[in-house]
C-alpha cells in the first residue's frame, strides 16, 4: 500500500512566520497534491505537482508556494503565515495513470496560526 | 462552484440500519469517487464508479450513478458504530486532471 506521511499532526505558528509542511510518499508516484480543509468549505486544492520540479496552481494558491526537489517529497510553504491560514492541510498522491484511480491521503496537519 | 454537494450534511442512525448519502455535481465527469474521513484524520478512498457504470458494490457499500441527473448515492448497509465518519464525494471532471471534492456528510451510527 502507498504510504503518505505528513511530518506533523499539529502545528502552532505565529503570524508572519515562514512555515514548511512536509509530505513524503513511498510508492514512486508522480502526482502529488496539497489541499486545505475548512468546515463548510470541503477540500480546496492549493497546489499540485505532476513531476519533480514541476508545480501547478490549484484553486487557492495565494499565500502559498511549493517545492518538489525529489519525487517522493512535496513541501507546502507559507511564506508569511496569517491567521486565515489556520486550517487542516492534507497531502495526497495518485497513481500516475490519472484520475481513473483514487487518491491516497496523508493523516493531515492541523495548523494554527496565532 | 466546481464542487459536488452532499446531502444530507449530517445523518444519525441506529446501528444495523442502512445509511444513504447523496451527491450532486454540475459538470460532465469521467468518474466519481467516495472517500471516508475519520475525525481529524486524512481521507480514505472507498470506491470509484466510472461514468459508463450505473452501480457498483464493495462489501457493505453500494454506489449508484445517474449521469443524466448528475447525481450519485452511497449506501452503507447494516451500519456499525465504526462507520461513524464523514463521507465525501469527489468528481473527476472531463478535461480536468484533479478531483473536486464536496463538503461531506457527517454520519453518526449510534450503538
Amino acid at each position: 500500500d502507498v504510504k503518505v506521511t505528513q511530518s506533523s499532526r499539529y502545528l502552532v505558528k505565529r503570524t508572519g512566520e515562514k512555515v514548511f509542511l512536509e509530505c513524503v510518499q513511498d510508492m514512486d508516484h508522480e502526482n502529488m497534491f496539497w489541499y486545505r480543509q475548512d468546515p463548510g468549505l470541503g477540500l480546496r486544492l492549493i497546489y499540485f505537482s505532476y513531476d519533480v520540479k514541476m508545480k501547478e496552481k490549484g484553486d487557492i494558491p495565494e499565500g502559498y508556494s511549493v517545492s518538489r526537489e525529489k519525487k517522493e517529497r512535496f513541501s507546502l510553504i507559507l511564506e508569511s503565515a496569517s491567521t486565515n491560514q489556520t486550517s487542516m492541510y492534507l497531502c495526497a498522491t495518485r497513481n500516475p495513470q490519472g484520475t481513473a484511480y483514487g487518491y491516497t491521503f496523508g493523516s493531515g496537519t492541523r495548523l494554527t496560526v496565532v | 462552484s466546481q464542487q459536488g454537494e452532499e446531502d444530507p450534511q449530517a445523518l444519525s442512525i441506529q446501528e444495523g440500519e442502512n445509511a444513504t448519502m447523496n451527491c450532486s455535481y454540475k459538470t460532465s465527469i469521467n468518474n466519481l469517487q467516495w472517500y471516508r474521513q475519520n475525525s481529524g484524520r486524512g481521507l480514505v478512498h472507498l470506491i470509484l464508479i466510472r461514468s459508463n457504470e450505473r452501480e457498483k458494490h464493495s462489501g457493505r457499500l453500494r454506489v449508484t450513478l445517474d449521469t443524466s441527473k448528475k447525481s450519485s448515492s452511497l449506501l452503507i448497509t447494516a451500519s456499525r458504530a465504526a462507520d461513524t465518519a464523514s463521507y465525501f464525494c469527489a468528481t473527476a471532471q472531463t478535461g480536468a486532471n484533479n478531483l473536486f471534492f464536496g463538503t461531506g456528510t457527517r454520519l453518526t451510527v449510534i450503538p
